[in-house]
């Protein structure tokens, strides 16, 4: 079975600071990896996803992720965060078209 | 930009009542998921659908759950007689044929009193 750790609960980031979410996934397969946003008050939204080739996606709104398989991690990064990333982050892996397995997610906040 | 959409957005109920979640999902899409989120725990996975039929649940969706799809453009989750645990955030998915990506709706957050 799958198994997906986020390394952090909360983080808390002024403007301009840099961003890194750390995910771990378990599993012995090939795996498709996504991270997804979830806005106050919003429904959960696709970042990027990672299904094969290139291991640096770049997703929507500066974030991007790298894929490193030998650490299984799909870690989060955004070079200089703004008040409006602040959201709860969700990494999530699935094997083929198997159902999506979540982390606990990580709630970030940006003071301005 | 089509998206999935869930009503009510909050909704409170007894203990021991019957509830009904609704969600219309993205119109061509084939596959319907719920999953679910009790506070400061993980998004789980409940049931998947397609074709009419589930295609796949978790230990978590019991005989008090069921989902259908009644007239085609709806995808409800029924519980039956809801428990104080059932309270948490409650989330549609769909997703197209020979894809793996799900679209999320923004959820119906579940008080169970």
């Amino acid at each position: 079975a799958q198994s997906v750790s986020q390394h952090n609960h909360h983080v808390i980031l002024s403007e301009a600071a840099s961003l890194e979410l750390g995910c771990n996934y378990s599993y012995g397969g090939t795996v498709n990896l996504f991270w997804y946003v979830q806005y106050p008050g919003q429904h959960l939204q696709l970042l990027l996803k990672y299904f094969s080739g290139d291991p640096l996606v770049k997703g929507i709104k500066g974030f991007e992720a790298e894929f490193i398989k030998s650490k299984f991690s799909f870690n989060l990064r955004k070079p200089s965060v703004q008040w409006s990333d602040t959201a709860e982050y969700f990494c999530a892996v699935n094997a083929g078209y198997s159902t999506l397995t979540f982390g606990k997610g990580t709630m970030l906040l940006v003071s301005p | 930009e089509p998206e999935v959409t869930q009503t009510p957005s909050h909704q409170v109920t007894q203990m021991g009542q019957e509830v009904i979640l609704r969600c219309v999902p993205i119109s061509n899409h084939l596959y319907f998921y719920w999953y679910r989120q009790i506070l400061g725990q993980k998004v789980e996975f409940l049931v998947s659908f397609y074709n009419n039929e589930i295609s796949e649940k978790s230990e978590i969706f019991d005989d008090q759950f069921s989902v259908e799809r009644p007239d085609g453009s709806n995808f409800t989750l029924k519980i039956r007689s809801t428990k104080l645990e059932d309270s948490a955030m409650y989330f549609c998915a769909s997703g197209r044929a020979g894809s793996t990506e799900a679209f999320f709706g923004q959820g119906t957050r579940l008080t169970v009193v």
